[in-house]
């Protein structure tokens, strides 16, 4: 099975706003409302961002938010800080695999 | 505070078993309902699924790796391990445990993850 398709990277200035787009099929985000997304800083574990969509767990900033249109989920981080330079990763529930990844896209804060 | 572990050989050469266990800490691995994961990162690449073991003690496995894979639970040490036969090179990853805490791919918490090589 393929993995989800995201940019391989994007860029923003700090204050700007950016999207990752995180495209997959039928079989997955567009049938499931069961879509994560994660942020991992180089040598670090992956953090929970968003999840169900749209959701933030607690302790989140909330310039991080989530969409989902049809088979394509997004990702949009506003108000860019140095510190959100980092590589993200989405999920989605899979009929067939269960946790179907991106293959991630790393965010360079010019 | 929920924390996870990994810990195992960082070496493995090829043909041998892969295995690695998640200490956790901060909560009972029978708490429930989480299903706790097994995901890996390939050198500079995406992360990929391995397994979960609901728990309650039900497993299910990455299809492409389920010939493979073994998830357990040892509920005397909140342990909870992963086996993998038959390894080659492309089982070089970096290992991951992690809490996936509604059965929704929501994996909230993980461990630092640990390295392992296939190399003779």
């Amino acid at each position: 099975q393929s993995a989800l398709t995201q940019p391989a990277s994007v860029s923003g200035s700090p204050g700007q706003s950016i999207t990752i787009s995180c495209t997959g099929t039928s079989r997955d985000i567009g049938a499931y409302n069961f879509v994560s997304w994660y942020q991992q800083h180089p040598g670090k574990a992956p953090q929970l961002l968003i999840y169900e969509v749209s959701n933030r767990p607690s302790g989140v900033s909330n310039r991080f938010s989530g969409s989902k249109s049809g088979n394509t989920a997004s990702l949009t981080i506003s108000g860019l800080q140095a510190e959100d330079e980092a590589d993200y990763f989405c999920t989605s529930y899979s009929s067939t695999t269960y946790a179907l990844f991106g293959g991630g896209t790393k965010l360079t804060v010019l | 505070q929920v924390q996870l572990q990994e810990s195992g050989p960082g070496l493995v050469k090829p043909s041998q078993t892969l295995s690695l266990t998640c200490t956790v800490s901060g909560d009972s691995i029978t708490s429930g309902p989480f299903y706790w994961s097994w995901i890996r990162q390939h050198p500079g690449k995406g992360l990929e699924w391995i397994g979960y073991m609901y728990y309650s003690g039900t497993t299910y496995y990455n299809p492409s790796l389920r010939s493979r894979v073994t998830i357990s639970l040892d509920t005397s040490k909140n342990q909870f391990s992963l086996k993998v036969n038959s390894v080659t090179a492309a089982d070089t990853a970096v290992y991951y445990c992690a809490r996936d805490s509604a059965g929704s791919c929501q994996f909230d918490y993980w461990g630092q993850g640990t390295l392992v090589t296939v190399s003779s």
